[in-house]
């Protein structure tokens, strides 16, 4: 069974303060994804990764950054996080070619900003 | 604005019945999934079926697509409580980005 697993699962930071979201994955897959899920928003792609050692931005990559030192791991960073990006962060994985279209998720860690 | 969007926000209906979920998208696709969400769980991939595949079946699951219409639908016949969750349709066309719906939030009562 496929395995992402995300870290904390929940977390109340302070607005300007740094924030870094963790997600490790041990289904040996190239691609990672990270999503933010609002009520009415659905699930959005902030940014992702195909290759370690490189990230892509997604669909709403501002105030965030990513980092994917192994193909293991990849982190989301809030250098100066804000009452805006409290929500719902999921982290995903996907392998490649005809498998990249089924996507793995964790169980999510819910931000408070405060 | 949503690439991938489900009809509608919320559906009801009892133990037993069935109910359809469908799904508009508006770009060119490879791919479309179905994903259902559980309250306090990620996202769980239902079906994928591909661009030149017009329907796929898992369980009391079935999905369509209609590339025409760039359209799509999920069915559950004999729902079960089991069955409350959200369902999301998702996007895929070749860019490594897979786009996801608002998703759709169904109750099935007992």
């Amino acid at each position: 069974e496929a395995a992402v697993t995300q870290s904390p699962r929940s977390k109340v930071a302070v607005t300007g303060g740094k924030v870094t979201l963790s997600c490790h994955q041990t289904n040996n897959h190239d691609y990672m994804y990270w999503y933010r899920q609002d009520t009415g928003h659905g699930l959005r792609l902030i940014h992702y990764s195909y290759v370690a050692d490189s990230t892509e931005k997604g669909d709403i990559p501002d105030g965030y950054k990513a980092s994917r030192p192994s193909q293991e791991n990849f982190s989301l960073i809030l250098e100066l996080a804000s009452l805006s990006q409290t929500a719902v962060y999921f982290c995903a994985s996907s392998g490649g070619g005809a498998s990249q279209n089924t996507l793995y998720f964790g169980a999510g860690t819910r931000l408070s900003v405060l | 604005s949503q690439l991938a969007e489900e009809n509608l926000w919320a559906l009801s209906v009892h133990e037993g019945e069935s109910v359809t979920v469908n799904c508009s998208y508006k770009t060119s696709i490879t791919a479309l999934q179905w994903y259902r969400q559980k309250s306090g769980e990620g996202p769980a991939q239902l079906i994928l079926i591909r661009s030149n595949e017009r329907e796929k079946r898992n369980g009391r699951l079935r999905a369509t697509l209609d590339t025409s219409s760039q359209s799509s639908s999920l069915s559950i016949t004999a729902t079960r409580c089991e069955d409350t969750a959200v369902y999301f349709c998702a996007t895929s066309g070749g860019n490594y980005k897979p786009t996801f719906g608002k998703g759709t939030s169904l109750v099935v009562h007992p």
